[in-house]
């Protein structure tokens, strides 16, 4: 199975700073890597698709970049809602399988 | 709109059985696949599997393999994963989830049901 590590596993920002989350692959999955939004009690939503791909809807602050083993979701300018656990999880091969997540609390 | 509408929570003994149910609507049915996904308590996300509303087909992790059943009744749009062996460690919350693009397994959930509560507990 490919193993997804992401960096950190808590980060603490507070509203209007730029935040970078790094995920890493164990072997190269090309740009076949998502990134979800999960808060407290609620289902995951898609945020990026295919590494850099924004999904409908969601607000142009988020960002994608990398390919092959290592990836990054950047924040621009961190808004209230955006306190939550982030996920990535590779599309490339099965078991499909995704990072321990990344929880952004308030500095 | 696209909704995903699950089955609730459920209690089960050590090495019965659990079905929980996910009824779709806002789209057609038999166009997109479905996938199902775990999360333990407190823990991180696990996908369990697909299933092809339009075939029937499915495809699951190897480690739910031998356990896991995925199957549809497409006259009332709903998909069903059912999971036997019940052990301490499949309580969880299980999500069904529609994929991102028509007619592909992609492996991107664009749409979520709201999860259903399995507790494994003796």
């Amino acid at each position: 199975d490919i193993q997804m590590t992401q960096s950190p596993s808590t980060l603490s920002a507070s509203v209007g700073d730029r935040v970078t989350i790094t995920c890493r692959a164990s072997q190269n999955i090309g740009n076949w890597l998502d990134w979800y939004q999960q808060k407290p009690g609620k289902a995951p939503k898609l945020l990026i698709y295919e590494a850099s791909v924004l999904e409908s809807g969601v607000p142009s602050r988020f960002s994608g970049s990398g390919s092959g083993t290592e990836f990054t979701l950047t924040i621009s300018s961190l808004q209230p809602d955006d306190f939550a656990t982030y996920y990535c999880q590779q599309e490339n091969s099965y078991p499909w399988t995704f990072g321990q997540g990344t929880k952004v609390e308030i500095k | 709109q696209v909704q995903l509408v699950q089955s609730g929570a459920e209690v089960k003994k050590p090495g019965a059985s659990v079905k929980v149910s996910c009824k779709a609507s806002g789209y057609t049915f038999t166009d997109y696949y479905l996938h199902w996904v775990r999360q333990a308590p407190g823990q991180g996300l696990q996908w369990v599997g697909w299933i092809n509303p339009n075939s029937g087909g499915t495809n699951s992790a190897q480690k739910f393999q031998g356990r896991v059943t995925m199957t549809r009744d497409t006259s009332i749009t709903t998909a069903y994963m059912e999971l036997s062996g019940l052990k301490s460690d499949d309580t969880a919350i299980y999500y069904c989830a529609r994929d991102r693009l028509a007619s592909a397994g992609t492996g991107s959930f664009a749409y979520w049901g709201q999860g259903t509560l399995v507790t494994v507990s003796s």
